[in-house]
């Protein structure tokens, strides 16, 4: 069965760092999504992606944030500089044929 | 007020149980409403998914929407300790590209 995943599972980073979270969506869905979850609370959502540009974005998700789909399998989230409040489980997830959104396995972000 | 509201539990159950997870939310915009497993520093597993108001069952598990009382519920009907996880509500508002919101998640334990 297809699945979302994502790399890397752990990623380790000093404040002010760049970090780049990778996720590959299931082959032929169409919008991609970033959520995090910090430690104990609620999935939130991040930003919505269709068709090479930013469908939705909270307001979570500022200037330091930036997603990218570089080729036809990979879509990316960048933290341009990571801070203290930015280490969470970050999931990426696509949209099915009924709008159901399947989640993959989550990058976990260790700031320091 | 929250837009959804989820009791976090946590909530202790013997084997074989009937097991009642609920939410409640306030935007009645919400037009449709998963329910998401998560088992620990994992990403979210679909479990149900429904449109509008009504049952939806699949195998031991029932999902049910209220629009009218804003409620949704998940029952879990002979609880495994498999089914041991993090339950989460999820809902939105339109089909494609809509963000989910989420509740806080149920944690629960299915005792041997």
């Amino acid at each position: 069965e297809p699945e979302v995943t994502q790399t890397p599972s752990h990623q380790v980073t000093q404040m002010g760092q760049e970090v780049i979270l990778r996720c590959v969506p299931i082959s032929n869905h169409l919008y991609f999504y970033w959520y995090r979850q910090i430690l104990g609370q609620k999935v939130e959502f991040l930003v919505s992606f269709y068709n090479n540009e930013i469908s939705e974005k909270s307001e979570i998700f500022d200037d330091q944030f930036s997603v990218e789909r570089p080729d036809g399998s990979n879509f990316t989230l960048k933290i341009r500089s990571t801070k203290l409040e930015d280490s969470a489980m970050y999931f990426c997830a696509s949209l099915g044929v009924r709008s159901e959104q399947y989640f993959g396995p989550g990058t976990r972000l260790t700031v320091t | 007020q929250k837009e959804v509201e989820q009791d976090p539990g946590p909530l202790s159950v013997p084997e074989g149980a009937i097991v009642s997870l609920n939410c409640t939310y306030s935007n009645s915009a919400f037009q449709y409403f998963m329910w998401y497993r998560q088992y620990s520093r994992k990403g979210p597993e679909l479990l149900m998914y429904t449109y509008s108001s009504g049952n939806k069952e699949d195998g031991r598990f029932t999902a049910q929407v209220d629009k009218s009382s804003k409620y949704i519920s998940l029952f879990i009907r002979d609880s495994q300790p498999s089914d041991s996880a993090t339950y989460l509500c999820a809902m939105s508002v339109e089909t494609s590209g809509s963000r989910l919101t989420f509740g806080e998640g149920t944690q629960l334990t299915v005792n041997p």
